[in-house]
Formats: structure tokens, sequence, C-alpha cells
């Protein structure tokens, strides 16, 4: 079964230190993943689409096929980052459906 | 400005009482979704659509009801809403090559009594 699995539910470091936000996937097809960002539960907005590979606010993500994971990293966290980042898959061989993991937390101290 | 719609952004209403939450999104998007939010649950898919008249049902889809009888519009229907549907509710879209992800709504609160 299709599953998006984010292990950490909060995550706190202190500014400057890195972050990294994990995220496995299963899914038998060839995944096409993203992360997204809510601050204080307004709209969830796209961070990264593994397909582009940009880096947006500093974070990047690589997909691992080998692991099947998609863990977001960013080496100097920022207490503006502190949010929920959400792990997401879309699954073409549905009619788009997309599929969010838990959810972490990330809690930036000063 | 490209955007998703949703109305309205809160409401409180009583048990039973027929609802609809509209969305609408204004970038020709074929895909849409409805997405409910709970503490603890995260974010859990309600219905979605691959473009006009296609719905799915997505995992948690008893007591609501949707349509897509044109591509930008996408109401999500609670035809006796029960205090269980208490949530926040997303509404979002994406064009088929998906190059700009999911564009989210600002999300509607729903409170029933």
């Amino acid at each position: 079964a299709q599953r998006v699995t984010q292990p950490e539910k909060l995550l706190s470091v202190f500014k400057g230190a890195p972050v990294e936000l994990k995220c496995n996937y299963s899914y038998s097809g060839s995944p096409e993943l993203f992360w997204y960002v809510q601050y204080s539960r307004q709209r969830l907005q796209l961070l990264l689409r593994h397909i582009s590979r940009e880096s947006i606010k500093g974070f990047t993500a690589d997909l691992n096929k080998g692991e099947t994971s998609f863990h977001l990293k960013k080496p100097f966290a920022q207490e503006e980052d502190s949010a929920m980042y959400y792990c997401a898959l879309f699954l073409y061989n549905q009619g788009g459906k997309l599929i969010f993991g838990q959810g972490t937390e990330l809690s930036v101290k000063p | 400005e490209a955007q998703v719609t949703q109305n309205p952004r809160y409401l409180i209403t009583v048990t039973g009482k027929k609802l609809t939450v509209t969305c609408s999104q204004n970038m020709n998007h074929e895909y849409m979704s409805w997405y409910r939010q709970d503490p603890g649950l995260g974010l859990r898919q309600i219905y979605y659509s691959m473009n006009v008249e296609v719905t799915d049902k997505g995992d948690v889809p008893e007591g609501y009801k949707v349509s897509r009888k044109e591509k930008r519009n996408f109401p999500l229907i609670l035809e006796s809403p029960s205090p269980n549907q208490t949530s926040l509710y997303f509404c979002a879209s994406s064009s088929a090559d998906r190059v700009n992800g999911y564009t989210f709504g600002s999300g509607t609160r729903l409170t029933v009594v």
C-alpha cells in the first residue's frame, strides 16, 4: 500500500544548528514527492518538489530510491523556520491523489 | 493573482443542517482535492478530482459529497453535518504536470454543534 511516513512528530533544534526532517515512502511506481510547509495552521505552501531539485529558503531534499527516502535538510536553522512540515507523495496512477505524512513540527529555539 | 479561494473561512452550524463549502481556482488546473486537518491526525484526503465530471473518494469520504461540473469549481457538500466533522478543511488544485505542486486554499474552519 502507498504510504508516507514521517517518524518524528516534533523536532527541536537551536538556531544555527543543522536540521534533517525525515520522510520515507512506500510506493511500487516511480515516486513523485513534495515537501510542504505550514505556518501556524495557515495554508500549506509548496517548499520543494523532488523533480525540480531546487533549494528553497536554504532547504534541500534528495530522493533516495534505494532507501525510499526523501529527507529535508537545512545546514543552519533559523527561528523563522519553525513550522509544520509535511512530506507528500503524488499517485499519478490514481487520478492525481496526493497523500501526506503525519507531519513534523520543527521548533527552532534562539 | 493565481489562487485557490475557499468560502467561507469560518462557519459554525448545527447538527443536520446541510452546508456547502465552495472552492474555486483561477489557474485552469485539472486536479482538485479536499482535505481535512485534525490535531494529531495530519491531513486526510476526502475527495479528489482529475477533471470535469471525474471524482473519486479519498481516505475519509463518509458524510461528504463533491461535484465537478466546471473545471474551476469543486464544492464540498455536507448533507447532514455531525460534530465529528468539526475540522479545518483545505481545498487544493494542481496542473496535470504538477510543475508547481498543489496550490492550497486558506482553509475553512468548520464547527458543528
